[in-house]
């Protein structure tokens, strides 16, 4: 089982609200975890997006609007990047990554597709 | 304004080697780790490879371990990869990255084939 686990793609619409998901792996702990995501378009280097560990252990990254957010949801053992008024430009892959056992660990991404 | 700029990269045979390098502006480099993070066609991100600011800690990936070798030279602002014993799996993009990867660079292209 991988570390880490995201949905390989998520359709919504344009002005929805998509919530990316990012779980451990059975017997990890989302709650001692620093979550980092990032967005990916075609042909660029990834851009970082924002950290999350709690509501009094987060980070925007420069520049980012504040549609980007973060969150976790300890029943299902995930991290969680929500973005608000989805816009055509928002269409990217997502990866999440976190420091675990000495590594830092990527996701395998999911792919945002903006209806 | 925050630069990184990877060179090095080619094509290589198998069992050939590489030294990858990352020249970094644009702020402070003594105070900050950096990584190595690649990317195979068309698939996810994959960490590498990461150097604290003293030199202090090194860690690798299981993948490349025993194959590739972090350094840098923080009176150049410097980053460097070298990577031995190449194999087709390490063909991929090569970035270069800051700190918590907050800032990354356009990569540099490695591609092992006979």
């Amino acid at each position: 089982q991988a570390v880490l686990t995201q949905p390989s793609s998520l359709s919504a619409s344009h002005g929805a609200s998509a919530s990316l998901t990012c779980t451990l792996r059975s017997g990890m702990n989302v709650g001692t975890y620093r979550i980092y995501w990032y967005q990916q378009k075609s042909g660029s280097p990834p851009h970082y997006l924002l950290t999350y560990k709690s509501d009094s252990d987060k980070q925007q990254g420069s520049g980012v609007p504040s549609r980007f957010s973060g969150s976790k949801d300890a029943s299902a053992n995930a991290g969680i990047l929500l973005i608000s008024g989805l816009q055509s430009e928002d269409e990217a892959d997502y990866y999440c990554m976190i420091w675990h056992s000495g590594a830092w660990v990527f996701g395998g991404g999911t792919k945002l597709t903006v209806l | 304004e925050v630069q990184l700029v990877e060179s090095g990269g080619g094509l290589v045979k198998p069992g050939g080697s590489l030294r990858l390098s990352c020249a970094a502006s644009g702020f402070t480099f003594t105070s900050y780790s950096m990584n190595w993070v690649r990317q195979s066609p068309g698939k996810g991100l994959e960490w590498v490879s990461s150097i604290s600011s003293n030199i202090g800690y090194i860690y690798y990936a299981d993948s490349v371990k025993g194959r590739f070798t972090i350094s840098r030279d923080n009176a150049e602002n410097s980053l460097y990869l070298q990577m031995n014993s190449l194999r087709a799996e390490d063909t991929a993009l090569y970035y270069c990255a800051r700190g918590d990867f907050d800032y990354w660079g356009q990569g540099t292209l490695v591609t092992v084939s006979s």
